[in-house]
């Protein structure tokens, strides 16, 4: 079964340029939930989507950046116009339909993004 | 708004020795994780607490969880070089929010020999 899975691991943009970030969750998985982690920082929730929807977009910056999880696909992050400050590495978490009781998100390995 | 917060944020322990990390958080959550992050990786699952009084131990590593105090602990014993990392709390919010998270700020350990 293999894990929560991010591409690319690591992405170089120019300011301005657009990044797209891409997850597929874990196989049964159906909520996928994206973070930044700003360097020395921790983790800081972004948005939690489930398949066709957007349920929590509260730590979304309200510009320039978007998420989606279409029916068919990965879940894609897409940061418009990057700016310096938007280097940071970004973790994309799957977990169950349901939350039970034993149910936890899991972590893909992460896409560093280093705007130049 | 649910705020968690970890102290010490840096540590640094001799080899052999014991030490707790503290995780405090600010909202009535009855579920809370601990993660393992080296440098430049993802977070490693360590353990996931999910009542009160909830103990739990892997190797040198041992969680625990007092939800009526909001505190859970990560005690080490023993520390070798090899738990040197970032450790990182994290509570669930609760049913409503999915499995979203709300992480502290992070522990950097450094076990020296």
């Amino acid at each position: 079964n293999a894990g929560v899975m991010q591409n690319p691991r690591h992405l170089v943009r120019r300011r301005g340029q657009e990044a797209r970030l891409r997850c597929s969750p874990m196989k049964g998985h159906s909520h996928v939930y994206w973070y930044r982690q700003l360097p020395e920082e921790g983790l800081k929730f972004m948005v939690y989507l489930q398949k066709e929807n957007i349920i929590d977009e509260s730590g979304m910056p309200k510009e320039r950046f978007s998420a989606e999880f279409p029916k068919e696909g990965p879940s894609i992050l897409r940061i418009q116009q990057v700016v310096r400050g938007d280097s940071a590495a970004y973790f994309c978490a799957s977990s169950r339909r349901m939350r039970q009781d034993n149910t936890e998100a899991f972590f893909g390995q992460g896409t560093r993004l280093t705007v130049v | 708004e649910l705020k968690v917060e970890q102290n010490p944020l840096f540590l640094s322990m001799q080899e052999g020795k014991n030490y707790t990390i503290y995780c405090n958080y600010s909202t009535t959550s009855d579920r809370l994780y601990w993660y393992r992050q080296d440098p430049g990786k993802s977070l490693e699952s360590l353990f996931v607490l999910l009542s009160n009084g909830a103990v739990k131990q892997e190797g040198r590593l041992m969680a625990s969880l007092d939800t009526k105090a909001r505190l859970s602990t990560l005690h080490i014993t023993a520390a070798v070089h090899d738990l040197s990392a970032t450790y990182f709390c994290a509570v669930d919010k609760g049913e409503t929010s999915g499995s979203r998270l709300t992480f502290g700020e992070g522990t950097q350990l450094t076990v020296n020999p």
